[in-house]
């Protein structure tokens, strides 16, 4: 079965300070893939990275990171000089790989609270 | 260009009444997802529409079942209503590819609350 858990339910932080997501996600299948989605209070879950099995590079766009490591299947992200706008519930997600038409398997979500 | 659209956004029913949601998907994208979100919790995958046809479901009683139309545009139906159906419905839109790397897109949601 495919899981993902997302143990900090809520993080809050001052503005600039750096912050990081926890995500440990659980499958069998040697092919899947992983996102990160943002949703701030409008609801719409806004797409910020996905990432697939084969690829354990970490990746930065700007003040976010991303470190996936499957030794320890975790694929964390990192919010470097955090801004109030970062506010958000940020939610890690897994499909799986081949026999699968996309279906999104969530964490619970982490609320993250910048304060200015 | 439009981004994925959902109407109503905000919902109220009662227990026993049957309720209908629609999603015009981003343009390009042939596929649509529909998820349930309660409270708190993060979104679960209710089912799946691709060529006017069921692809795959989630587990959701038989009360809730979808239509995807030529244009792509999908509705959500959900029928016998209970208090506990209430929560945010996201649809999100894709471009079909099999393997799961597809990369849904998101609405903003139709809020469902059932009294």
């Amino acid at each position: 079965a495919q899981k993902v858990t997302q143990a900090q339910t809520e993080i809050s932080v001052v503005e600039k300070e750096d912050v990081t997501l926890d995500c440990v996600y659980e499958t069998r299948d040697t092919t899947y893939y992983l996102f990160w989605y943002k949703q701030p209070p409008s609801g719409e879950l806004v797409f910020l990275i996905r990432r697939n099995s084969f690829d354990e590079q970490n990746e930065i766009s700007g003040r976010y990171s991303w470190n996936f490591q499957k030794s320890t299947s975790s694929f964390n992200f990192t919010i470097t000089a955090s801004q109030v706008v970062d506010s958000a519930v940020y939610f890690c997600a897994l499909s799986r790989g081949s026999g699968n038409t996309g279906k999104l398997i969530f964490g619970q979500g982490t609320t993250l609270q910048v304060k200015p | 260009d439009a981004g994925v659209t959902q109407s109503p956004t905000h919902l109220i029913k009662t227990r026993g009444q049957q309720v209908t949601l629609r999603c015009s998907p981003k343009s390009g994208h042939d596929t649509v997802s529909w998820y349930q979100q309660a409270l708190g919790q993060g979104p679960q995958f209710i089912f799946q529409y691709y060529e006017e046809e069921e692809r795959q479901r989630g587990n959701f009683p038989d009360r809730f079942s979808g239509h995807q139309f030529p244009n792509y545009s999908s509705e959500l139906n959900v029928n016998a209503l209970l208090l506990g159906d209430s929560a945010l419905y996201l649809c999100a839109s894709s471009f079909r590819v099999r393997g799961g790397k597809n990369i849904q897109y998101f609405g903003a949601g139709t809020r469902l609350s059932v009294l």
